[in-house]
């Protein structure tokens, strides 16, 4: 079983909808988690940490829930610039456990 | 966060040569994190480099095949030894922010291509 699953996708969705990714862990005990985001042929980049109350960063809103270990991420108002994939990430003592990504194709 | 860099940022390489990828960051850092990333597939960690001792390999790879030298709290290299075609990848190197979660900041990554 892989440490951290996602939905490959692709979501396509149009400009301005509202669209949801959800990722889930294996391990309990992982301590740490994590939204990146990779543009083609690009290296990954932190786009938001969760933290366990759930976070807000303008349209960007992560979830955490430990009981069911899941990971949600929800982008509102989708742009044509948010098309990448978004790399799911949990971090259990120095090692971090990478989804295979979701990608998300913004239309216009 | 930490800026890094790599070198080559790409290079094309035949099969049976090495290549020795350079990875250098603008602030003293504790570990340094080797990844590959295969083509249409998620990160895969390589190795962990300790400034001062020996880095500490991941299950699928030896030290033989991927050597690593971190001479200091800046730098670290990562060697892909007896190049093959299944080494085509990219290999991108990261440190953590040493912040309260722990993120990780990557390089831009080394895209390799062996023929």
């Amino acid at each position: 079983r892989k440490e951290v699953e996602q939905d490959p996708g692709p979501f396509n969705v149009p400009e301005g909808a509202t669209v949801a990714f959800n990722c889930t862990y294996s391990n309990s005990a992982s301590q740490s988690f994590f939204w990146y985001r990779q543009d083609c042929r690009k290296e990954p980049k932190l786009l938001m940490s969760v933290y366990s109350s759930g976070n807000e960063d303008g349209r960007f809103t992560a979830q955490l829930n430990r009981a069911s270990q899941y990971i949600s991420l929800l982008i509102r108002d989708s742009k044509l610039s948010d098309s990448a994939t978004y790399l799911c990430v949990v971090r259990y003592f120095n090692k971090f456990y990478f989804g295979s990504g979701t990608k998300l194709n913004v239309k216009p | 966060s930490a800026v890094i860099s790599q070198k080559p940022s790409r290079d094309i390489c035949q099969r049976g040569t090495s290549l020795t990828i350079q990875c250098q960051v603008d602030s003293q850092v504790t570990m340094m994190f080797w990844y590959r990333q295969q083509p249409g597939q998620s990160l895969t960690l390589i190795a962990t480099a300790n400034q001062g001792s020996e880095a500490t390999y991941e299950s699928g790879f030896v030290i033989d095949k991927f050597p690593i030298s971190r001479p200091n709290l800046t730098f670290s290299t990562l060697t892909v030894s007896n190049m093959s075609p299944e080494d085509s990848s990219i290999y991108l190197c990261s440190v953590d922010s040493g912040g309260d979660y722990n993120e990780q900041f990557f390089g831009p990554g080394t895209r390799l291509t062996v023929l």
